[in-house]
């Protein structure tokens, strides 16, 4: 089967650094991609990982292990506008884009 | 470069109807996908058109189909609407090459089904 998890929900202060975690089962593997969602927008695209390691895009970091189905997105320097949903998918066979339920982020004061 | 649109943005329809819903891509994008949205599921993949051709499909029944144009504008139609049809249908384009993977996602049309 073809399964993706991340944790439902997190909260972090502004200022912080903050790690959300995804591990993925599918079936082939062409890539992951970070989405963020903001309540009642279309998801935006922010990271892809390919090869293992991390990819560093401004506060904005993502790292892929393949052998271990996993990868986390880690942001900097939280800020309140950092508050949104944020879903991990997984290129599969066929090019088929598979996505996680998504993390909904809560940035305190 | 104006970006995803989709119409229309609410639709309200009852159980048994059919509906069209419509994406027009970035200008020059040949891939659409389009994806269901749900507060239980979360985003779920429906197809993908590139080129007027479905290149991928999900795992949902044949009441859920669509189409591409020559100009890659896409519809996705909805027959024999059941409650569980409502949600948030979102499409999303790519240039739709090999190397080809960022996806832009229009706004979505919000459906209800009553």
């Amino acid at each position: 089967g073809q399964n993706i998890d991340q944790p439902t929900e997190m909260t972090a202060t502004e200022g912080a650094i903050v790690q959300i975690n995804c591990t993925y089962q599918t079936s082939g593997f062409n890539g992951l991609f970070w989405y963020q969602q903001h309540a009642g927008e279309a998801p935006t695209f922010l990271s892809y990982n390919v090869l293992d390691g991390l990819e560093e895009k401004g506060r904005f970091s993502s790292f892929l292990s393949r052998s271990k189905g996993y990868s986390y997105l880690l942001l900097k320097e939280l800020q309140m506008k950092d508050s949104a949903s944020y879903l991990c998918a997984v290129r599969g066979q066929g090019g088929k884009l598979i996505f996680g339920q998504g993390t909904e982020l809560s940035v305190k004061p | 470069k104006a970006g995803v649109t989709q119409t229309p943005r609410y639709l309200i329809k009852t159980r048994g109807q059919q509906v069209t819903l419509s994406c027009s891509p970035i200008s020059g994008h040949r891939s659409v996908s389009w994806y269901q949205q749900t507060p239980g599921q979360g985003l779920q993949f429906l197809f993908e058109y590139f080129s007027e051709t479905q290149r991928n499909k999900g795992n949902f029944p044949g009441r859920f189909s669509g189409r591409q144009f020559s100009n890659s504008r896409s519809e996705m139609n909805v027959s024999t609407l059941e409650l569980g049809d409502s949600a948030l249908y979102l499409c999303a384009s790519s240039l739709g090459g090999v190397s080809s993977y960022e996806q832009y996602f229009g706004p979505g049309t919000r459906l209800t089904v009553t």
